[in-house]
Parts: C-alpha cells; structure tokens; sequence
C-alpha cells in the first residue's frame, strides 16, 4: 500500500509569487485535505476536495486554491505569497466514509517566503 | 481561545517511565479524537483512533475520552527513547472526514 507522498520537500519562493505543491493520495482514498503547520504550532485546515470538488474550507482567504485530479492527486496553488505564508504544508488522504476512517499524512513541503 | 487546548510541554521523562499526555475541548460536537505522533522534519503519524467516550488500548498506548469533561489523554507505557517526538491531539466532527481541529502538540523527551 503506497502512503502519502508530497513534492518537492522543500521550496523557496520571494514575497509576492506564486507557488504549486503536490500531493499523491494513498492507494484506496479519495478524499484529501491540505493542512498548514506554523512552526510550533498544530496543523491548521485550508480545504478539502472529494471528487475534484472542494467541500469544506478553513479559515484562508482565496488565494489559497486547490485541485484534485481524477486518480484523486492533489495540487495546493497560494498566490502573492505572504511572509506569513512560511510554513510547513501538509497533505491528508482518506476515505470518504461518512467520516469513520482517520486522515493519513505526507511529510509535507517546507514553504520558506523571504 | 481555541477549541482543542492542550499541555505545550516540553516533557521529559526518563526511560521505561509512564508519560500522560492531555488535551481539552470546547466543542461538544468533536465525536472522533485521534492522536498523531510527529518526528521532526515528519508529517503526523496517527497512533490511535477513537470514537466518542472509553478507553482504546493498541500495545504501549492507551487512548482515553471523557466527552462529559471534554478531557481526551494518551499514556504511554515503558517509554522509549524512539517515543521522543512531539505528540498531537486532534478532534472531528460526526462527518467530513479531512477537517480535523488539532492541538498545538507537546514535545516528549525520553532519556536513555
């Protein structure tokens, strides 16, 4: 069973561009969430997508948008890039089985905005 | 405040101790707790699932809810070093299965 995989590792991007992470979901979900994790802090929600739809969103403005890809991939796009949007960014994968099974993660993409 | 508050830690303990980790809560519809493990430089790790009020034992861990207190525990029995990480509590709602409300994590140190 493949888990969660997240690319790249590692990026850094200038205030005020535009960047794409991706997510490949574990073999047999179809749901995915993407999550931010502030140094310190616990992950915090930005949206969810369940047959290439989004279908529940946190508190981030629209800049943040997302698309899920019929074999259930996952890109996450954050335009004009914020210093504050420094983070780690976290990928989820499950199913969508009126909310029994839990989330499983990646290891996520380490956004550094300088 | 926030709806999942839980002990900021850093806790260190020596090895082969009992480690109690804790979370509360303000939002009575939370039905799912769950509590992930997160090595650094790592995405969360899930260690242990529950569904509403008990306890849930899987080896080393027991998981416990009192949704009456709004008070969920993990304790760790015959901590090991490989335990050092830092330990995140988090909660759902009945449905949608990805937005899930987390903890800001306790940093757990086992000593050799």
């Amino acid at each position: 069973e493949t888990g969660v995989t997240q690319s790249p590792t590692h990026l850094i991007k200038t205030r005020g561009q535009q960047v794409t992470l991706r997510c490949s979901s574990q073999s047999g979900h179809n749901t995915v969430s993407w999550y931010q994790q502030a140094l310190g802090q616990g992950p915090q929600f930005i949206f969810q997508y369940y047959r290439e739809e989004e279908n529940g969103r946190g508190n981030f403005p629209p800049r943040f948008s997302g698309l899920q890809f019929p074999n259930y991939s996952s890109e996450l796009n954050v335009n004009a890039l914020e210093l504050d949007d420094s983070a780690l960014y976290l990928c989820a994968s499950s199913r969508n089985d009126r909310g029994q099974s839990p989330l499983h993660f990646g290891n996520g993409t380490r956004l550094t905005v300088t | 405040q926030k709806e999942v508050e839980q002990d900021p830690g850093p806790l260190s303990v020596p090895e082969g101790a009992i480690v109690s980790l804790n979370c509360t809560y303000s939002n009575s519809a939370f039905q799912y707790f769950m509590w992930y493990r997160q090595y650094s430089r790592k995405g969360p790790e899930l260690l242990m699932y529950t569904y509403s009020s008990g306890n849930k034992e899987d080896g080393r861990f027991t998981a416990q809810v009192d949704k009456s207190s709004k008070y969920i525990s993990l304790f760790i029995r015959d901590s090991q070093p490989s335990d050092s990480a830092t330990y995140l509590c988090a909660m759902r709602k009945e449905t949608n299965a990805g937005k899930s409300t987390f903890g800001d994590g306790t940093t757990l140190t086992v000593k050799p």
